[in-house]
């Protein structure tokens, strides 16, 4: 089935460092690509997304990089915070396939104060 | 910020139990998903709902699950005969719409464990 795989598994890092997080899927059908942010017993909140006629998308402290050829993906978080703790994910949705969420196993972020 | 509300947030039951989880979509969302995520941070989608219709669902949702959105009723899925690998995270999600770009929010979940 289709896949989409999360590169690295984790991470730690002291507060103010920039953090890359990497997503690759399989799915060519893929046309948007939300991002959630999961803190330890909180729901998973949507933090940012992308639609697949897109390079790039940026707010605030997160740039989002999409290159559709090479089927990959990358989160850039600058000026880390503890806040920002917490596992990332990066699924991917193909609207024919019910628009149901593809996802990886997330990578997990700790920022040290 | 996600207005979904799942209840209840922990569910304890034995081998064989019946388990049942309840969603409220945020307000004019007719799209509701529902996800199993398990203790490795596997997901799995179980089924889908636009307004009152199921859209797709797994083999093992069809056999084993109940699931339902009635209108102007919390949305349910039930495990008929629950199992130790059920234990697992269940998440509901709603969304406007099923386009690009229609994002899905999800609700806290309902954590399950089985005896």
């Amino acid at each position: 089935g289709e896949q989409v795989e999360q590169l690295p598994s984790s991470l730690i890092v002291q507060e103010g460092a920039s953090v890359l997080i990497n997503c690759s899927y399989t799915d060519s059908a893929s046309v948007y690509f939300p991002w959630y942010k999961q803190e330890p017993g909180k729901r998973l909140q949507f933090i940012i997304d992308i639609r697949s006629n897109m390079e790039r998308k940026q707010t605030q402290r997160l740039t989002l990089l999409f290159d559709k050829k090479t089927k990959h993906l990358s989160l850039h978080i600058t000026a880390t915070q503890p806040g920002d703790s917490a596992i990332y994910f990066c699924p991917s949705l193909n609207v024919g396939d019910n628009s149901k969420l593809i996802w990886g196993l997330g990578t997990s972020l700790v920022v040290n104060p | 910020n996600s207005k979904v509300i799942q209840t209840p947030r922990y569910l304890v039951k034995g081998q064989g139990q019946k388990a049942k989880m309840r969603c409220i979509p945020e307000k004019g969302h007719p799209v509701v998903f529902w996800y199993q995520q398990n203790k490795n941070n596997e997901f799995k989608f179980l089924i889908n709902f636009q307004n009152q219709e199921v859209l797709q669902q797994i083999d093992m949702t069809e056999k084993r699950f109940s699931a339902e959105c009635p209108s102007n009723s919390p949305c349910s899925l039930e495990i008929q005969s629950s199992e130790a690998g059920d234990s697992a995270l269940y998440l509901c999600a709603s969304s406007l719409g099923l386009g690009v770009q229609d994002t899905q929010y999800f609700g806290p979940g309902t954590r399950l464990l089985v005896l």
